[in-house]
């Protein structure tokens, strides 16, 4: 079946770089995602990748995608405090009745100053 | 453009008893869902409806009903709360892929349900 997997928890310095890792497991998905939520917050999208791309750059943001090993990342340049917070990654399952997004766990990110 | 509301953000409610949490949508979107989030253990999709007038069940609908009446409100009932159903839940819609749409969703800020 399908599944996201991600790793629960990253800890950087202030100033550092933040790679977020995740694995999926249908490889006919359209896009590829990346939510953000804030403490007390729902979720909101971050950024994204379309299957036919390798990477995506978006100001501090850059995606990586590895078709071949199913594999997505999530890297924040410049990692601030106002980064903190839990990354979900997510893909799409279309030709299924739901029409739904498969998200991972979760990764919460801790910024130390 | 208020997106995804969600009513009320907290509650508490006795084992027992029966509650409904709100959901409404402006975006015009056919697609909502519902979904529980525990500490770590990611997002669940409880139930979930392509239309008006069409819902289905998600992975955990245990002790849970919708009904989806309008294409806007998709409200979410809890009958005869329980402890387990101590959880943040997520409103969500999402439109088709026509017209440049991403096909993302768009989550509500969240209700926060504890029962004792």
């Amino acid at each position: 079946g399908e599944d996201v997997e991600q790793s629960l928890f990253l800890s950087v310095r202030e100033g550092d770089s933040s790679v977020i890792n995740c694995t999926y497991t249908d490889s006919s998905s359209t896009y590829l995602y990346w939510y953000k939520q804030e403490p007390g917050a729902g979720l909101q999208l971050l950024t994204y990748i379309f299957s036919n791309m390798d990477m995506k750059q978006d100001q501090r943001l850059t995606v990586l995608l590895n078709k071949k090993d199913k594999h997505l990342s999530l890297r924040i340049a410049d990692t601030q405090t106002g980064d903190s917070a839990i990354y979900f990654c997510a893909e799409s399952i279309y030709g299924g009745s739901q029409g739904n997004l498969i998200f991972g766990k979760g990764t919460k990110l801790s910024v130390k100053p | 453009n208020a997106g995804v509301t969600q009513t009320p953000k907290f509650r508490i409610l006795k084992i027992g008893q029966s509650m409904t949490l709100q959901c409404t949508q402006d975006m015009n979107h056919n697609y909502m869902y519902w979904y529980r989030q525990d500490p770590g253990m990611g997002l669940k999709l409880i139930y979930y409806s392509v239309g008006a007038g069409i819902t289905d069940k998600g992975e955990v609908p245990n002790g849970y009903n919708v009904s989806r009446s309008t294409t806007e409100d998709f409200p979410l009932r809890l009958e005869l709360a329980a402890p387990s159903q101590t959880s943040v839940y997520f409103c969500a819609s999402k439109g088709g892929l026509a017209g440049g749409s991403l096909g993302e969703l768009f989550f509500g800020e969240g209700s926060r349900l504890t029962v004792l």
